[in-house]
């Protein structure tokens, strides 16, 4: 089947405009992630959906950031207000979710942002 | 809670062996490897869970010690395929299960 999709790949925004990333995780998976990736540099989670379950908000950096997942598949992280130290790779991950046990993470291939 | 890559950076010649290790400051749960190409998503490679056994598959392997909360990833007889960078994501009982912490990385580049 087909694996986790992001749209746009790439977005290229003046400062102050907001943006929405957009992430279709493979069909059947409950567990969402987030994460951004800044130019040469690791994984920096920012929030994550499981299933029914209350979203883990803990990593955004700001209120200026938000997401949410409609119908337990889609999921939009909205970057309001954008500021040029936001220019990132953001990547979304999707994962089957099993009680106990954090199952593998299938990311998508990213949405460049860049902040002028 | 991030957890600790070394070394940072390594270059190799094909054919060669390289071990690059994943140190948590808190107890461990699992540990999860990925390897990112230049330009791509990062692709899994391995889960390794507390009290498991090693895993390996083709010439990549990896280890868990839970008494020094560290694993380690075994890479031999490089290929140039294996270039990239290579990530840990730990699970700790401190995040919550199934949310994954990432180091920082560690870039392999294998040369002809």
């Amino acid at each position: 089947g087909a694996g986790v999709s992001q749209s746009p790949s790439n977005k290229v925004t003046e400062k102050g405009k907001d943006v929405e990333l957009r992430c279709d995780p493979i069909s059947g998976h409950t567990a969402l992630y987030w994460y951004r990736q800044s130019l040469g540099q690791g994984l920096e989670f920012l929030i994550y959906f499981q299933g029914n379950s209350a979203p883990d908000k803990s990593g955004l950096p700001s209120d200026r950031f938000s997401a949410e997942r409609t119908g337990g598949s889609v999921s939009t992280l909205t970057i309001q207000r954008t500021q040029q130290e936001d220019s990132a790779v953001y990547l979304c991950a999707s994962s089957l979710e099993v009680a106990g046990v954090a199952e593998t993470q299938y990311f998508g291939p990213g949405t460049r942002l860049l902040v002028l | 809670q991030q957890p600790v890559q070394s070394p940072q950076a390594v270059i190799l010649r094909e054919g060669e062996d390289a071990v690059i290790n994943c140190s948590s400051s808190k107890a461990l749960y699992s540990v999860h490897w990925y390897r990112q190409k230049h330009g791509e998503a990062p692709v899994f490679l391995m889960i390794l869970l507390k009290g498991g056994e090693q895993k390996g598959h083709d010439k990549i392997s990896a280890s868990f010690n839970e008494k020094k909360q560290q694993s380690s990833l075994y890479l031999t007889a490089s290929q140039l395929s294996y270039s990239g960078t290579y990530f840990c994501g730990t699970e700790t009982l401190n995040t919550g299960f199934q949310k994954l912490v990432f180091g920082t990385g560690t870039r392999l580049l294998v040369s002809p």
